[in-house]
């Protein structure tokens, strides 16, 4: 049972190239999550969604977009990267409201 | 979301109870309380939540006052591997954890 699966787990962009950083998860969960983690901070919420078929914006949307492909997987995209979008990635997974969350791994973006 | 209080480190010796507190004076009545664990770089874990009454799970404890302003998370025998940075959340089913800066525990041989 692997859980909340990202990828990838490292990568490295150019200002101003684009990326998908792709989620998925197996436990038949109704809301999907997405979070960054700057150095020394907590997490903040980019966007989420709450069921299939349906996204919201969280605490600092601007410069992503997300795509909610099927009740597995959950995209976030960086269409024109800047260095302040160097951070880590978080996504995560919940049966529904008032229910754990389940993060994955992470992924660790650097954008030169 | 009501915000959260947290010391910023502890220390615990190996072997002990970890006592973490935390305050949400502005909580309100549908509010739960959330704890997590992120442990060095790895993705936040989930530990317990509650409402108004104590919790306790196979991972640690919840105790949450009467007037719910404040809580306290508790290991009960800290072990080294529960060396982490650990999170008070409270929120409503508003679809977000609003993630503080937590408590730094470092568990001390």
């Amino acid at each position: 049972n692997a859980g909340v699966t990202q990828t990838p787990k490292f990568q490295v962009l150019k200002t101003g190239q684009s990326m998908t950083l792709q989620c998925a998860q197996d436990m038949n969960h109704n809301s999907m999550y997405w979070y960054r983690q700057d150095p020394g901070m907590g997490l903040r919420l980019i966007y989420y969604s709450a069921s299939e078929g349906t996204t919201d914006k969280g605490e600092v949307p601007n410069g992503y977009n997300v795509s909610r492909l099927n009740k597995r997987e959950f995209s976030l995209r960086l269409e024109s990267a800047a260095p302040s979008q160097t951070s880590v990635y978080f996504c995560a997974s919940s049966v529904r409201d008032n229910y754990g969350y389940t993060f994955g791994s992470g992924t660790r973006l650097t954008v030169v | 979301d009501a915000k959260t209080t947290q010391p910023p480190s502890m220390d615990c010796a190996e072997g002990r109870a970890a006592n973490l507190p935390c305050n949400h004076s502005t909580i309100s009545g549908n509010e739960y309380v959330y704890w997590y664990r992120q442990i060095h770089s790895q993705g936040p874990q989930y530990i317990i939540h509650g409402l108004k009454n104590n919790e306790t799970n196979e991972m640690a404890s919840l105790i949450i006052t009467e007037d719910r302003k404040s809580s306290t998370l508790i290991l009960p025998h800290a072990t080294l591997r529960d060396t982490a940075v650990y999170y008070c959340i409270v929120r409503t089913g508003a679809n977000n954890l609003f993630f503080g800066t937590g408590t730094r525990l470092t568990v001390i041989p």
